[in-house]
């Protein structure tokens, strides 16, 4: 059963313009990850939030975690055309196992 | 530091032949996973090794696929008697192990799979 589901499927916006993906997902976690994808390429791990954990920066990523409302949200400040990718979350299904993807955000920042 | 290897990286098989992808993970990584995406859409798990044992299996089609991690040498996903549907990117990705409980996980470039 699909876990995280990003919300937008699609975003085309400004380069220049921040950027804010969103994720549900429906149980219980003890952490939350966020994946860039290139087009053609493997995936890159952008940052890790914990369940214990509301917010979180790394660079020009901004990550919240909202236990109560199984959801979380990626905002890109300053986008640039080499953000232009897709965007995944993924949670561990339980413990220390493999991750649940969602069919991500394809994110398009415009020069 | 090397990320983790797959080979080949693209790979064109006909219907009815078998399907070898390899993964080398990181360096004193001895957990890996294999991941299935098809077009427009996210990752699905197959399968998670650790040296010489299948940990979960829960994500691998019951018939043609079967996978590997052996003490030396890389990790292998083999398909066999490959057929349209198998048509996909497959990704392996590796973490350190359980002594880590936050499972941050290293992803290969994917091999592309098309079956003719």
């Amino acid at each position: 059963s699909q876990q995280g589901e990003e919300d937008p499927q699609a975003l085309s916006i400004q380069e220049g313009e921040n950027a804010t993906m969103n994720c549900s997902y429906k149980t219980s976690i003890n952490n939350l990850q966020w994946y860039r994808q290139n087009s053609g390429r493997g995936l890159v791990h952008l940052i890790l939030i914990r369940s214990n954990e509301r917010e979180k920066h790394s660079g020009r990523l901004r990550v919240t975690l909202d236990t109560s409302k199984k959801s979380s949200s990626l905002l890109i400040t300053a986008s640039r055309a080499a953000d232009t990718a897709s965007y995944f979350c993924a949670t561990p299904s339980s413990g220390n196992t493999p991750l649940v993807f969602g069919k991500g955000t394809r994110l398009s920042v415009i020069a | 530091n090397a990320g983790v290897m797959q080979n080949p990286r693209h790979l064109v098989r006909r219907r009815g032949q078998e399907a070898r992808l390899r993964c080398s993970p990181m360096k004193g990584h001895s957990h890996v996973y294999w991941y299935r995406q098809l077009p427009e859409e996210g990752l699905k798990f197959m399968v998670y090794l650790q040296k010489e044992n299948i940990i979960d299996e829960s994500g691998m089609p019951k018939e043609r696929f079967s996978a590997e991690f052996p003490k030396e040498g890389p990790s292998i996903l083999r398909i066999q008697q490959v057929v349209r549907g198998d048509s996909a990117a497959y990704f392996c990705a590796s973490s350190p192990g359980q002594a880590l409980s936050y499972n941050e996980q290293f992803f290969g470039p994917g091999t592309r799979l098309t079956v003719l």
